[in-house]
């Protein structure tokens, strides 16, 4: 385990629905992202957050709405998606949003949007 | 245009033997590198960062090399075991606007067969 939780692990959803993707981490870190990952295509970053403060969004389409309430979890709120967001969104943190920080990541939520 | 190329093929592999893979990169300049582990319906897993400033650096049966002239990273494990089969990521850590981000290549699989 690396200290990084995420739920769901798998997620069926229409197109018109709205649910959220939940992540803790276990671990004092000050920095937290979210990545999305498809088949054959390298890890995209589409969020960070610093001591709970968004610093970047990668061009993320607004059907994508990232929450971080606190420095240990962060969500991800899904509303109205395509087929094409179908991917693995992988979460993960780091002590500090600094070079040569290790990334420690959560086992992912599997998203299948019908 | 900035490019991170690791093998493109899947590597095949007989256990004991050394793999090598190959991690290329283009129109980047980054501070550190990092190799991850990924296994199916996972999320990566840290193995070893190594600094612009070193040439090569160690973990067990891991070892890294990072030369900044080819831009180019090779990682190698040694006498490799089945059990190291997995898809292999490379990934640049840039200064970004934000601060440090890391940049993923789309990872190569290797496969230890007995």
């Amino acid at each position: 385990e690396t200290g990084v939780t995420q739920t769901p692990r798998h997620l069926v959803m229409g197109m018109t629905n709205k649910k959220s993707l939940k992540c803790e981490q276990h671990l004092g870190h000050n920095a937290m992202y979210w990545y999305k990952q498809s088949a054959k295509k390298p890890l995209e970053l589409m969020f960070v957050y610093s001591l709970e403060e968004r610093v970047e969004n990668n061009s993320v389409p607004s059907r994508f709405s990232p929450e971080c309430p606190n420095s240990s979890h962060l969500f991800l709120h899904l509303h109205t998606l395509q087929p094409e967001d179908s991917a693995l969104y992988l979460c993960a943190s780091s002590h500090e949003l600094a070079g040569g920080e290790t990334q420690y990541f959560g086992p992912g939520t599997r998203l299948l949007v019908l | 245009s900035q490019k991170i190329e690791q093998n493109s093929e899947a590597l095949n592999i007989q256990e004991g033997k050394t793999a090598t893979l190959t991690c290329n990169y283009t129109n980047y300049s980054p501070a550190y590198l990092q190799w991850y582990r990924q296994d199916p319906g996972r999320g990566p897993v840290f193995l070893l960062l190594i600094r612009e400033n070193e040439k090569e650096k160690r973990k067990e049966r891991l070892k890294v090399t990072f030369d900044t002239t080819l831009k180019q990273s090779l990682f190698h494990i040694t006498a490799s075991q089945p059990a190291d089969s997995a898809t292999y990521l490379c990934a640049l850590d840039m200064n970004s606007n934000s601060g440090y981000a890391l940049n993923f290549g789309k990872g190569t699989s290797l496969l230890v067969t007995p």
